[in-house]
């Protein structure tokens, strides 16, 4: 079945440490895209790519970093220097046009431990 | 003035009303018209699409959209328990990529 994986589920984070989500899809989808999760404020965008090896920056993107070596994989690294990491991550991915909405992984909650 | 503004709720309606939930945005250029459900600690999936003027029917679920008012509804009749989540409108404009812009969404119970 094609779909979109996050993993992991949950992950935990100490002060000062990277970490990487990662983020794959067998949808054959060209863009996928990274949001962050708080409540009350919805989805805001992190980062997006359109093509392999290309990639801009969201509204958020301060702290975040990413790669799209492959077609199918999309991870994020949080750094150390995201202040606050704890939220809800998702990864989506979409056929670039026209604009039929995304596909959305499950999910991974970060927290800071 | 965020580009599209929804009510958060919560919004508690008992099985079988008829749930109304809504969305403004500020943008005209907007053309795409979503709406994705979320239940808790899950990823959002997309309930309807529409990108014209009008209602759309699915099942239980109707999407309106008024262009010239900026306002988009989505209506569940014979709301059940298993329709308690978390509603999320989603729109998009031509020319950005195929980016979207999300409202904060409307957290929905359906009691007994």
């Amino acid at each position: 079945d094609g779909g979109i994986t996050q993993s992991p589920k949950y992950l935990f984070r100490k002060e000062g440490q990277n970490v990487t989500l990662s983020c794959e899809q067998n949808l054959n989808h060209d863009a996928m895209y990274w949001y962050r999760q708080d409540p009350g404020q919805g989805l805001r965008l992190i980062y997006y790519s359109q093509i392999v090896n290309d990639f801009q920056k969201g509204d958020i993107a301060e702290g975040y970093s990413v790669s799209r070596e492959k077609k199918e994989s999309f991870p994020l690294t949080v750094t150390s220097a995201q202040k606050n990491p704890t939220a809800f991550y998702l990864c989506a991915s979409s056929i670039p046009w026209p604009n039929y909405g995304y596909t959305f992984g499950s999910g991974t909650r970060l927290t800071v431990v | 003035q965020k580009e599209v503004e929804q009510d958060p709720g919560p919004l508690s309606v008992p099985e079988g009303a008829i749930v109304s939930l809504n969305c403004t945005y500020s943008n005209s250029a907007f053309q795409y018209f979503m709406w994705y459900r979320q239940y808790s600690r899950k990823g959002p999936e997309l309930l309807m699409y529409t990108y014209s003027s009008g209602n759309k029917e699915d099942g239980r679920f109707t999407a309106q959209v008024d262009k010239s008012s900026k306002y988009i509804s989505l209506f569940i009749r014979d709301s059940q328990p298993s329709d308690s989540a978390t509603y999320l409108c989603a729109i998009g404009e031509p020319g950005t990529a195929s980016k979207l812009t999300f409202g904060t969404g409307t957290r929905l119970q359906v009691t007994l």
